[in-house]
């Protein structure tokens, strides 16, 4: 089974709708990522948690919000989807801090309409 | 905040030939330097890095190099072959930040 798992892995939703994309994690870690992906730009960190009570922005937080529910399980939530929000989104975790191997999940990939 | 710039945004190589990817920092506190391997519909795949006390390292056919002084770092992939196309990023880290590359197509030619 995979390290890292996201769901769903296709969504298309419309605008202003309310969406959470999940992550859960076996290996263990208790450093967890939310990136965007889009064509040109790379990945694009959104939020991260170095623990369960631990909760920080990254370059682009606005327009979402994040929960972390236990140490294995980090939820990423659009609370008014808008088309420009169309991207791939990452999970990915790490085991000391983000200077260190981060493993990726397959991505969910979002179109808002 | 950092700005990490990646060249060439596509590279296609004949199998066999050597590959290179360029990326620049902007960040002189930037301390942490990883590649990552991109295939078709997965995420991406951590393959070598490098942290700023190194100027050189290398994993079988794969090595990177970093200038610190020009604020540059170079992955170099030898003897390619076809399973190494694929997208790849750079990025530079320092403290809770993490910046990556736009990314680079590479595409092995049999």
């Amino acid at each position: 089974d995979a390290d890292v798992t996201q769901t769903p892995r296709n969504r298309i939703t419309k605008t202003g709708k309310r969406i959470m994309l999940e992550c859960s994690q076996t290996k263990g870690h208790d450093r967890m990522y939310w990136y965007r992906q889009d064509p040109g730009l790379g990945l694009r960190l959104i939020y991260y948690s170095f623990d369960v009570k631990d909760i920080n922005k990254g370059e682009i937080s606005d327009g979402y919000s994040v929960s972390r529910q236990a140490q294995a399980k980090f939820s990423l939530s659009l609370e008014s989807a808008i088309p420009n929000q169309t991207a791939l989104y990452f999970c990915a975790t790490s085991d000391r801090d983000i200077a260190d191997t981060q493993y990726f999940g397959p991505g969910t990939r979002l179109t808002v309409l | 905040g950092e700005n990490v710039e990646q060249h060439p945004s596509t590279l296609s190589v004949q199998e066999g030939d050597s590959a290179v990817i360029k990326c620049t920092y902007s960040d002189s506190a930037s301390n942490y330097f990883p590649w990552y391997k991109q295939e078709l519909g997965k995420g991406p795949q951590l393959i070598i890095d490098i942290r700023s006390n190194v100027g050189e390292k290398k994993d079988q056919r794969i090595a990177v190099t970093l200038n610190k002084t020009a604020k540059h770092f170079s992955l170099h992939i030898t003897e390619t072959q076809p399973e190494d196309s694929a997208v790849y990023f750079c990025a530079a880290s320092w403290g809770n930040d993490m910046r990556f590359g736009a990314g680079t197509r590479l595409t092995v030619k049999p």
